[in-house]
């Protein structure tokens, strides 16, 4: 199973939008709508911000929002914030029963 | 309060035997699935495993499947990563993680266990 494609590195200023892509294929982002995201700071365990493509966790500012068309899922970020700035990983569930993570993209505040 | 606690980091040398543990408190634990994600120095998240508790059953990225093993001993709500013979390749900060279904995200994480196998 391949990893997603995600963009090693996006920015953005305060308080703009920004918009993080991960693409798939048929097997796993375009055929499920089972897609997590997850932010990881410097040193700390991963922590889940979307789940199931669009759905927040309990405690998750709605400053984020996630979203799927086709093989590829986006995680946008509105209100850009300092504490923003940080690792981001999706996730898929696969026809093979098991998950896959994207790269990872670096957000960075300007 | 839920928690995933793991077991301390741990240094080995290649060839050698090593067994991480993964302990679960606050929640019902044989309710939830437990993975565990490898993450190498500098790089990004890797999916190897999942085990629900309640039955033991496992599905496992086929990449460490042969390599690593997971078992799960839900009478002391504890899930276990081990490796009969390290390589140096497996050095890692390894993570466990619970979901209530097999296509939940993953909503608590233990802490991270650092191994690191040199010479």
């Amino acid at each position: 199973q391949s990893a997603l494609t995600q963009p090693a590195s996006v920015s953005g200023s305060p308080g703009q939008s920004i918009t993080i892509s991960c693409t798939g294929t048929s097997s796993d982002v375009g055929g499920y709508n089972y897609v997590s995201w997850y932010q990881q700071h410097p040193g700390k365990a991963p922590k889940l911000v979307i789940y199931d493509v669009s759905n927040r966790p309990s405690g998750i500012s709605n400053r984020f929002s996630g979203s799927k068309s086709g093989n590829t899922a986006s995680l946008t970020i509105s209100g850009l914030q300092a504490e923003d700035e940080t690792d981001y990983y999706c996730s898929s569930y696969t026809s093979s029963s098991s998950w896959v993570f994207g790269g990872g993209t670096k957000v960075t505040v300007l | 309060e839920v928690h995933l606690v793991q077991s301390g980091a741990e240094v080995k040398k290649p060839g050698e035997s090593l067994r991480i543990s993964c302990k679960g408190s606050g929640y019902s634990f044989p309710t939830y699935l437990i993975t565990w994600v490898r993450q190498m120095p500098g790089k990004g998240l890797e999916w190897m495993g999942m085990i629900d508790p309640s039955d033991s059953h496992i599905n496992y990225n086929v990449s460490f499947q042969g390599h690593v093993t997971i078992s799960a001993d839900k009478s002391i709500s504890t899930v276990y990563l081990q490796w009969s013979s390290l390589k140096a390749s497996d050095t890692a900060t390894y993570y466990c993680a619970r979901s209530y279904v097999v296509t939940g995200g993953m909503d608590v994480w233990g802490q991270g266990t650092t191994v690191t196998v040199s010479s």
